[in-house]
């Protein structure tokens, strides 16, 4: 079946823009991740959304990021005003939810704020 | 807060040689699950393997297997028989399933197989 899917591909914005950035899971997947990916910061937990269930929002790194997760499907992530800072590539991932913790990851889009 | 920590930046192996990537990281749980990820060029996130911390036997898939050691929290990954396609970065990621199942991450280890 079709993975975990997610758009655009690539984005360049000007600083203090707002982007927003998309993502399908895996049909069936009840919980969604979104992670950062920087070279000087690692791979991040952004935020955790779990069927209908309140996220986790712990590893937003300000308030400018929000996310939203519709239907229990796709997903949203909004970073406002955008920083040069929040250049990275941006990933989501999904997984069956309860005791199955593998998760599977989409492509990413990388995010390169000017 | 648990921490990974993977000491290896950068490995090069010629193909068909036996690589093993380290991993080490650091937590009071006794309840968590392990994993290892494989970032090619293409960014694409692959899942290599997984091991559950109370299982002893270590976990393999096909060229790709495992030395978890609980008391000593290591978990090194061993590719046999390496091919062109392993090369990759590789990550090591810790998850605590009471803690929003979310992933912590190793540095990476980048790993080169020459022909």
């Amino acid at each position: 079946g079709a993975g975990v899917s997610q758009s655009p591909s690539n984005k360049v914005t000007e600083k203090g823009k707002d982007v927003e950035l998309r993502c399908d899971p895996i049909s069936g997947h009840t919980a969604l991740y979104w992670y950062r990916q920087s070279l000087g910061q690692g791979l991040e937990f952004l935020i955790y959304f779990q069927g209908n269930s309140a996220p986790d929002k712990s590893g937003l790194p300000s308030d400018r990021f929000s996310a939203e997760r519709t239907g229990g499907s796709v997903s949203t992530l909004t970073i406002q005003r955008t920083q040069q800072e929040d250049s990275a590539v941006y990933l989501c991932a999904s997984s069956r939810g309860g005791t199955r913790y593998e998760q599977y990851f989409g492509p990413g889009t990388r995010l390169t704020v000017t | 807060a648990q921490t990974v920590t993977q000491s290896q930046p950068e490995m090069s192996v010629q193909e068909a040689e036996t690589v093993t990537l380290s991993c080490t990281y650091d937590t009071s749980e006794s309840n968590y699950y392990l994993f290892w990820y494989k970032q090619p060029p293409s960014r694409q996130m692959i899942l290599v393997i997984r091991q559950e911390a109370y299982k002893q036997q270590n976990a393999t898939e096909n060229r790709f297997s495992v030395n978890f050691q609980k008391a000593a929290k290591s978990f090194s990954l061993k590719i046999s028989d390496s091919q062109l396609g392993d090369t990759a970065m590789y990550f090591c990621a810790f998850m605590k399933p009471s803690s929003a199942q979310k992933l912590v991450f190793g540095q990476g280890t980048r790993l080169t197989i020459n022909p």
